[in-house]
């Protein structure tokens, strides 16, 4: 069965300093992987997803990037952060196919607390 | 792009009455429908989902209803107990690989 994992689970970074969220699927192979935030008491607001290695879509124009080295690693990162990117940020993968299949399952989530 | 909306924003309702949570979207192209349950702290779980193709889904005491026509789908959880208390999100995909989420409902069951 597929598992997602995401890591750290928590941190607690100062403005201006740089980040790195990993998230990692286990099996399964050429999965859609989603990067979403959710901010205190709100709504899921997708920031990124990749249909593949290398392919990297943004959703919202910010001081975030995201990057997909290995078919089943995603990465979102900084440079400098912002008090404004706390937040509960969630990974998410989609298995494509010729099922047509739709769902999407988020991992267990990084609440990223700027100071 | 699509938006979806979803109403309400809170619902409070007694251990064993019935809750409906409704959502509109506006991008016709939108065919599948998901409904997921976060508890607090937790993670988003997919719950229930629709596809275009059924007007009605029901899994034990959990059912969605869709209106492709009004562009409108509903929740409904019958005989609610406490642990039903979390905050429920609608989706809806307007293409094959994203989903747009409503701005969620904070469902409380009391007792």
């Amino acid at each position: 069965s597929q598992t997602i994992h995401q890591w750290p689970a928590t941190l607690v970074q100062p403005v201006g300093s740089p980040l790195s969220l990993e998230c990692t699927v286990e099996g399964t192979s050429n999965p859609n992987l989603y990067w979403y935030r959710q901010a205190a008491g709100r709504g899921l607001q997708l920031l990124f997803y990749s249909v593949g290695i290398g392919q990297i879509s943004s959703e919202v124009p910010q001081n975030l990037s995201a990057s997909r080295p290995q078919d089943r690693q995603f990465i979102l990162s900084s440079k400098k952060l912002l008090l404004s990117d706390s937040g509960f940020y969630l990974c998410a993968w989609r298995q494509p196919g010729p099922r047509r299949t739709y769902e999407q399952y988020f991992g267990p989530g990084t609440r990223l607390t700027v100071t | 792009g699509e938006n979806v909306e979803q109403h309400p924003s809170t619902l409070s309702v007694q251990e064993g009455d019935s809750a409906v949570i409704k959502c509109t979207y506006s991008d016709s192209a939108s065919n599948y429908f998901p409904w997921y349950k976060q508890e607090l702290g937790k993670r988003p779980q997919l719950i229930i989902d629709i596809r275009s193709n059924v007007g009605e889904k029901k899994d034990q005491r959990i059912a969605v209803t869709l209106n492709k026509t009004a562009k409108h789908f509903s929740l409904h959880i019958t005989e609610t107990q406490p642990e039903d208390s979390a905050v429920y999100f609608c989706a809806a995909n307007p293409t094959a690989s994203k989903l747009t989420f409503g701005t969620g409902t904070r469902l409380q069951v009391t007792l």
